[in-house]
């Protein structure tokens, strides 16, 4: 069965440092996400994407978010330069229609 | 804007008991609704959705939930628990967006099982 994979695991990174958590999406969906889960709270919506642009993004994607699918297979998301609070558990998800979504199993983001 | 309650964050059941979470929403469009389970180190899978069409949706795994508009409600349920059902469920309503969905997520509800 398809499924959306996700690339590292488990990320450690300096405050300051850019990241880039990658995404392999369910290859004939057309819509793209991203989502995020810090410790303890709530999954909290950060952008989709459809039709290689942005369709909607949250308060929390600011300027130092960014999203990319570079070749049509890969998902990314890059933060520029990393906080401490942006540790959290980031998940992708995609979807052949606009009301289903399929999750990958996240990656685990850890700002020192 | 959209919103979702879960009421507690802990449920705790005997193998073979009644599965209840609640789940209640505000919406000011007529909503999608999804259930989710989360298993350990593992993504969120997708247990039911409701899309306006019947109100009582049947799910995986033996789960079901019922959309009720007058008590702004989708409370999931289980005939009889299994210890494969432990794990962290959450509730969601969606909007449409330029044909893109966005997810507003419970706090969720966190199932334990006891032998």
């Amino acid at each position: 069965e398809p499924e959306v994979t996700q690339t590292p695991s488990h990320q450690v990174t300096q405050m300051g440092q850019e990241v880039i958590l990658r995404c392999v999406p369910i290859s004939n969906h057309l819509y793209f996400y991203w989502y995020r889960q810090i410790l303890g709270q709530k999954v909290e919506f950060l952008v989709s994407f459809y039709n290689n642009e942005i369709s909607e993004k949250s308060e929390i994607f600011d300027d130092q978010f960014s999203v990319e699918r570079p070749d049509g297979s890969n998902f990314t998301l890059k933060i520029r330069s990393t906080k401490l609070e942006d540790s959290a558990m980031y998940f992708c998800a995609s979807g052949s229609a606009y009301n289903e979504q399929f999750f990958g199993p996240g990656t685990r983001l850890t700002v020192l | 804007a959209q919103s979702v309650t879960q009421l507690g964050s802990h449920v705790s059941v005997s193998e073979g008991a009644l599965v209840l979470l609640r789940c209640n929403y505000s919406s000011s469009v007529p909503p999608y609704l999804f259930w989710y389970v989360q298993y350990p180190n593992q993504g969120l899978q997708l247990l039911l959705k409701y899309t306006s069409a019947a109100t009582l949706v049947k799910g995986i795994n033996g789960f079901e939930a019922e959309f009720k508009k007058s008590e702004t409600s989708f409370h999931l349920t289980k005939p009889s628990a299994h210890m494969s059902d432990a794990a962290e469920y959450f509730c969601a309503v969606s909007t449409i967006i330029q044909g893109a969905q966005k997810l507003v997520f419970g706090q969720g509800t966190r199932l334990t099982i006891n032998p």
